[in-house]
């Protein structure tokens, strides 16, 4: 398989404790992008990276929260003293950016299946 | 502010029957607009992206500057069309676009 994956799937924690995420973009891709999605509602923007370079950061994404893409490849996102309200699913995408920047129509997101944050 | 509203979070139809799925977006700037589906136990995929001006699936979606909508049309719906639609909207860097703000979906269910 070689789109997005992510890992794990599901996690079940208590309150209090941290938490981290992987994702693992397609190859070539250099752009990524963290959601969250809660019951009922669509994805929301969390933050993105071109390469290694965190390019913006959502206001959903409180101090507890960081993500890192130390080479550019895979990223992780962590949260620490998890609460109840961070219970979600978390979807990571990537895409591809020209890096001639010259437009293109190959800027297009293609999502990971997700990991399901459960806080106890 | 950036939002995508999709009044219905359920569309029931029969087979055989025209579909719109309904989409509006606020945004001050030049926007391109998505359609993403996410079938049963699937990830979210891109349907179609009104730049490319594509009809997949037998699905169309024009968007209209005007009431800023973008509706997404299919004139005979399938079972297999059952889905969650996601409409979502980013701005655009002349074809290409960073972060995706979404609706809160609508699920299509097509009986028998």
């Amino acid at each position: 398989d070689t789109g997005v994956s992510q890992d794990p799937r599901h996690k079940i924690t208590k309150r209090g404790q941290n938490v981290t995420f992987r994702c693992d973009p397609i190859s070539e891709h250099n752009r990524l992008y963290w959601y969250r999605q809660t019951l009922g509602q669509g994805p929301e923007f969390l933050t993105y990276f071109q390469n290694e370079a965190q390019l913006e950061k959502s206001r959903l994404l409180s101090d507890r929260f960081s993500a890192e893409r130390p080479k550019g490849s895979f990223s992780t996102l962590e949260i620490q003293r998890t609460e109840q309200g961070d219970s979600a699913m978390y979807l990571c995408a990537s895409s591809l950016w020209p890096r001639s920047g010259l437009t293109s129509s190959t800027d297009t997101q293609y999502f990971g299946p997700g990991t399901r944050l459960t806080v106890l | 502010a950036q939002r995508v509203t999709q009044p219905e979070k359920l569309l029931s139809v029969f087979k055989g029957a025209p579909v719109e799925l309904k989409c509006n977006y606020s945004y001050s700037g030049s926007p391109e607009l998505f359609w993403y589906v996410q079938y049963s136990r699937q990830r979210l995929q891109l349907l179609l992206r009104h730049i490319s001006r594509e009809s997949i699936k037998g699905f169309t979606a024009d968007l209209n500057k005007g009431e800023t909508s973008f509706h997404l049309k299919k004139p005979f719906a399938q079972e297999e069309d059952s889905a969650m639609y996601y409409c979502a909207l980013s701005r655009d860097y002349g074809g290409a676009t960073n972060k995706l703000i979404f609706g809160t979906g609508t699920l299509l269910a097509v009986q028998p």
